[in-house]
């Protein structure tokens, strides 16, 4: 079953703006991860942060994660068309065996 | 190699036939997963190697699946008695994480194999 649920599910934006795309799980966890998958690819790991953490950097991305409220954020600034993508979360739980469970994915479409 | 490969990229079967997918992990990781992408859907979690040992097969739909990682590197996953239902991306990915609490890097997926059944 699909533990992350994103929203919004689908954002247009034009190049230079910021998008941010929001993320819920349901069961405690030891890390969330954002992918982004363009079309007909595979997933591309973006950024993780661990259940400890507050808020994230990487260049352009910023992530948060609020355990209370079991959701996070990602945000991308200054936007450019090769930001077009599906972005998907994904968490790993703390117990069992299972690796990362994914939610659905916000189709991201950057306008030049 | 430098990166995770599956073969074939498409693959368009009969209803009722069986079908082979292979996976070729990122060289010396310890870890290999596979998912299921349905149209427009996140991926579905499938089963879950540690070298040649298979410790999670939960995710496996059915029966008519099957997956196997003998040598701890190249895995293959099989489906029999292909359904329409099946038709989906097989994604495979690798982690170098032994720990699967300590995985730091991410997931390395693969481009997929697009599974039609006709």
């Amino acid at each position: 079953s699909q533990q992350g649920e994103e929203d919004p599910q689908a954002l247009s934006i034009q190049e230079g703006e910021n998008a941010t795309m929001n993320c819920s799980y349901k069961t405690s966890i030891n890390n969330l991860q954002w992918y982004r998958q363009n079309s007909g690819r595979g997933l591309v790991h973006l950024i993780l942060i661990r259940s400890n953490e507050r808020e994230k950097h990487s260049g352009r991305l910023r992530v948060t994660l609020d355990t209370s409220k079991k959701s996070s954020s990602l945000l991308i600034t200054a936007s450019r068309a090769a930001d077009t993508a599906s972005y998907f979360c994904a968490t790993l739980r703390n117990s069992g065996n299972t690796p990362l469970v994914f939610g659905k994915g916000p189709r991201l479409s950057v306008i030049a | 190699g430098a990166g995770v490969s599956q073969s074939p990229r498409y693959k368009v079967a009969k209803r009722g036939q069986d079908v082979a997918l292979r996976c070729d992990p990122i060289s010396g990781h310890v870890s290999l997963f596979w998912y299921q992408q349905a149209l427009g859907q996140g991926p579905e979690f499938l089963t879950y190697f540690q070298n040649e040992a298979q410790l999670d097969k939960s995710g496996l739909p059915s029966d008519r699946f099957f997956a196997e990682r003998p040598e701890g590197s190249v895995s293959t996953l099989k489906i029999q008695r292909t359904q329409q239902e099946d038709s989906a991306v097989y994604l495979c990915a690798s982690s170098q994480d032994r720990d699967r609490l300590l995985n730091s890097y991410g997931y390395t997926f693969g481009s997929g194999t697009r599974l039609t059944v006709v």
